[in-house]
């Protein structure tokens, strides 16, 4: 089975630190995305990357940025946290493949209180 | 641009009859999958029905199957013979071939879904 690992489920930060996201995938996606999940708003993709080469802004990247050094290991980084990031954050990834078909598998997710 | 679109936030449906959860999209990408993923109170998501832009045929998947109007850009999930298990959240998502190489995925606010004894 595919495992999309976070590394933190829940987190509490404060306003202005530097926080990082960790998410390893250990069945050598290509693709591998970052959404944030918020009430009313559904999931919005923030960034999304084709192996290391290639990283990609979504639609909500202010205040945002990733690093891929490896194929298994995404990252998301908030420069400086603000209260407004406080959120649930999903990572995901993704078997390029052929076709369309290819669903996506999530990690589990983290919670991340911005104070 | 891409966009998804679900307009309704909340359901109310009794158990054992259907339900038709709404979905709009835009794209001009002539080549595009659609999807439908539930989230229970759990958190995780759960794949539910693909639709290629392609296919001929609507998808069905056991209780589920997707209405699927590409003239008028929908894809509605339709849930037959509800169940208390299907209360959850619903996401309908789009996935575009626009990038050379990365995939865009993209998905919609969500409908929860409360199914009543």
């Amino acid at each position: 089975d595919v495992k999309v690992t976070q590394s933190s489920r829940y987190l509490v930060k404060r306003t202005g630190e530097k926080v990082f996201l960790e998410c390893v995938q250990d069945m050598d996606h290509e693709n591998m995305f970052w959404y944030r999940q918020d009430p009313g708003l559904g999931l919005r993709l923030i960034y999304f990357s084709y192996d290391v080469k290639m990283k990609e802004k979504g639609d909500i990247p202010e205040g945002y940025s990733v690093s891929r050094e490896k194929k298994e290991r995404f990252s998301l980084i908030l420069e400086s946290a603000s209260t407004n990031q406080t959120s649930m954050y999903l990572c995901a990834s993704l078997n390029s493949g052929t076709g369309l078909r290819n669903t996506i598998y999530f990690g589990e997710g983290s919670w991340l209180t911005v104070v | 641009a891409q966009k998804i679109t679900q307009t309704q936030p909340g359901m109310f449906v009794q158990e054992k009859e259907a339900v038709t959860l709404d979905c709009t999209y835009d794209t001009s990408d002539p080549s595009y999958g659609l999807f439908w993923y539930k989230q229970p109170s759990s958190g995780e998501m759960i794949f539910l029905i693909y639709q290629g832009s392609y296919d001929q045929q609507n998808a069905t998947e056991g209780r589920y199957s997707l209405n699927f109007q590409k003239a008028r850009k929908s894809a509605n999930l339709v849930i037959s013979a509800s169940q208390l298990g299907d209360s959850a959240m619903y996401f309908c998502a789009m996935r575009e071939t626009g990038y050379s190489s990365a995939s865009k995925i993209i998905f919609g606010s969500g409908t929860r879904l409360s199914i009543r004894p």
